[in-house]
């Protein structure tokens, strides 16, 4: 069936650094891929997205890329910020009605 | 608009007891889903519901029965509650079946047997 794959955390960086979380996926058909961000005691919210092969989602200086060719959709930002410490899931669409999550990566960022 | 909501916010039950957790959503989504969240297990989906009236299992719903009498609410029920139930419990919607469609989180309940 249908995965997520995400790099084990937690993850910990200094303000500015460079942030990379690998995310991989096994799927059949074209799924569609998510970020998602839980920010301590909150529910998750949307990160960003993309529905198809090349595609580049993006926002609040986060960058993915679905990538067929190597199953992959990894999240990327070029300078983090104190408030960019958060649990990060890598998410799919699954067949039918359902979305798929990734065991989530926690991403701590020091002043 | 209050998005997603969920009752209670933290509730201590006792092994055996039961309970219901309440989950409101005012942006006529169709979907609504119960996820719990386990350290190290992500996200795991309980049941889920793609209209008023229509349940359906997810990945782990041994212990948990559910109800979607009205469109904008989903109740997930605990009829004897057992220490692995302890969890955080999320509830989210989203407008339609669609491969591209978000999802909406509530803020959580977190819920602690003993």
């Amino acid at each position: 069936g249908n995965s997520v794959t995400q790099m084990e955390g937690p993850v910990t960086l200094s303000e500015e650094a460079f942030l990379t979380i690998n995310c991989t996926y096994t799927a059949t058909g074209y799924p569609s891929l998510f970020w998602y961000v839980q920010y301590p005691g909150e529910g998750l919210q949307l990160l960003l997205k993309a529905t198809k092969a090349d595609d580049k989602g993006s926002n609040k200086g986060f960058e993915a890329t679905y990538r067929k060719e190597t199953t992959s959709f990894h999240l990327e930002k070029g300078s983090v910020q104190v408030s960019d410490s958060a649990v990060y899931f890598c998410a799919l669409s699954d067949t039918g009605d359902k979305i798929i999550f990734g065991k989530g990566t926690r991403l701590h960022i020091l002043p | 608009n209050a998005g997603v909501t969920q009752t209670p916010k933290f509730r201590v039950l006792k092994t055996g007891q039961s309970m219901t957790l309440l989950c409101a959503q005012d942006m006529n989504h169709e979907y609504m889903y119960w996820y719990r969240q386990d350290p190290g297990m992500g996200l795991r989906l309980i049941h889920y519901s793609v209209g008023e009236g229509t349940t359906a299992k997810g990945e782990v719903p041994d212990g948990y029965n559910v109800s979607r009498l009205k469109k904008q609410n989903f109740l997930l029920g605990l009829e004897s509650a057992a220490p692995s139930q302890t969890s955080v419990y999320f509830c989210a919607s989203s407008y339609a079946r669609d491969t591209q469609e978000t999802q909406y989180f509530g803020p959580g309940t977190r819920l602690l047997v003993l």
